[in-house]
């Protein structure tokens, strides 16, 4: 089945280092990925829909310039916690969508465990 | 707007005992995607289901069972023979077909379900 894969798994750093995460799709072409971001016990809240070649559409609220995302290719997207600070402790999972035929459907990734000291 | 709606915050059972997850959704768009997502505690999300909404067919999957009624707005979700493995927190979710190709999920706020041996 469809692999999406999320480097690193875990990752701990100091208050106003950037951190950046990606995301690949190991067996498929991802025009369009997501992120997502979850605070514990919490949904999955989307952040920002990228799209290969196109700049990142963020949802309201979310801070482009403190989360950027780039999707270089039809297999990567990265997100870049540019300056980050404790409140952005989080795990953040992305997923790519794939088309097969006239069926859609989104696979994630294992997540990414942000602490932010 | 979209909304989904997962009112069961907790649900604990004994092993072996049926168990239904609800799900209410709400979009005025006349096609759209339903999923049903399981969180176990390693935080990756695995896919269960996808059902559009043409189809209001029940599907069986083993333990596995998903009721989708138009009428009520609901895709509900029935574990059978419950077993301690199936403890996780599980995600109701909802794609519209959108204008601007985003396919976003929306999720709802999920429902952790705990097996007791």
């Amino acid at each position: 089945g469809a692999v999406v894969s999320q480097h690193p798994s875990w990752v701990i750093c100091k208050s106003g280092t950037s951190v950046k995460i990606e995301c690949r799709s190991l067996d498929f072409q991802a025009t369009t990925m997501f992120w997502y971001r979850q605070f514990p016990k919490q949904s999955l809240m989307l952040m920002a829909t990228s799209n290969e070649g196109s700049k990142a559409t963020y949802e309201q609220g979310v801070e482009k310039d403190k989360f950027l995302i780039n999707h270089a290719s039809l297999t990567l997207s990265t997100l870049t916690v540019t300056s980050a600070h404790p409140e952005d402790s989080s795990f953040y999972i992305c997923s790519a969508r794939r088309l097969a035929g006239r069926r859609e459907t989104q696979y994630f990734g294992p997540g990414t465990r942000l602490l932010v000291l | 707007a979209q909304k989904v709606t997962q009112a069961q915050t907790e649900i604990s059972v004994v092993e072996k005992e049926d168990v239904t997850l609800d799900c209410v959704y709400e979009t005025r768009d006349t096609t759209y995607y339903l999923f049903w997502y399981k969180q176990p505690p390693s935080g990756e999300l695995v896919f269960l289901i996808r059902r559009n909404s043409f189809d209001e067919q029940n599907e069986i999957s083993g333990r596995y069972s998903w009721n989708f009624q138009k009428s009520t707005s609901s895709f509900n979700f029935t574990i059978t023979a419950s077993q301690v493995v199936d403890s996780a927190v599980y995600f109701c979710a909802l794609s519209v077909t959108p204008m601007d190709s985003s396919y976003k999920l929306i999720f709802g706020s999920g429902t952790r379900l705990l097996v007791r041996p």
